[in-house]
């Protein structure tokens, strides 16, 4: 079975400064699929950032970027420049991959992200 | 418009009552999921449906049961809430793409208490 762990409960950075949120996991298949969701006060659930465990580089999308370690099992989320906005829970998930269950997602326990002005 | 809506977005209840949670979405997405989340454990999928014909059981089904009445609607059960059944659910949706790189979009959530 696959498994996410966020080992951070609650961090902290100053706005403008970048921020790691880290993730690991556990998967005993090769191919799998790892995402990054925030989770503002509002509650909704927004979708970040994606990497697939054959991509050859490291995903980003504006001011994110995972820093995808494959050999190390981690997918830790780095957000640059960091803004007020960006004070949310943040979850690292996996796609429970397996033959034709592509689309399952396991998630993490999560981060709170606070930003200081 | 919303592409995925969930109704009600809050509800009390009672023990033993039963409840029935309903997800719509205009995404035209095949695949459908309702989740649980519980502070502290993240998200949990409870059912999940791949096409109007294919229901599965998630990690936490016990005490719950769908319906999918369309491809666009996907509605959770419970039939005799309990208060250990509080708890923020949410419904997504998503399209295959083959492989791994299906995102999932998800719904406003319902607030569920049971008392």
């Amino acid at each position: 079975a696959q498994k996410i762990t966020q080992t951070q409960p609650g961090m902290f950075v100053q706005e403008k400064e970048a921020v790691t949120l880290d993730c690991t996991y556990d998967t005993s298949d090769p191919s799998y699929g790892l995402f990054w969701y925030k989770q503002p006060s509002s509650g909704e659930m927004i979708f970040l950032i994606y990497q697939g465990s054959y991509d050859q580089q490291n995903a980003t999308e504006g001011r994110y970027s995972l820093n995808f370690q494959k050999a190390r099992k981690s997918a830790n989320l780095v957000i640059s420049a960091s803004q007020l906005g960006d004070s949310a829970m943040y979850f690292c998930a996996i796609d429970n991959a397996g033959g034709t269950s592509y689309g399952k997602l396991t998630f993490g326990q999560g981060t709170i992200l606070t930003v200081h002005p | 418009d919303a592409d995925v809506t969930q109704t009600p977005r809050n509800r009390i209840t009672k023990t033993g009552k039963r409840i029935m949670l309903e997800c719509s979405q205009t995404k035209g997405h095949d695949r459908m999921y309702w989740y649980r989340q519980d502070p502290g454990l993240g998200l949990r999928l409870i059912y999940y449906s791949f096409d109007v014909k294919d229901i599965n059981k998630g990690e936490i089904s016990d005490g719950y049961s769908v319906s999918r009445q369309a491809q666009a609607k996907f509605s959770l059960s419970l039939e005799s809430a309990i208060p250990n059944q509080t708890a923020l659910y949410f419904c997504a949706t998503s399209d295959f793409l083959g492989g791994t790189s299906n995102e999932q979009f998800f719904g406003p959530g319902t607030r569920l208490t049971v008392l």
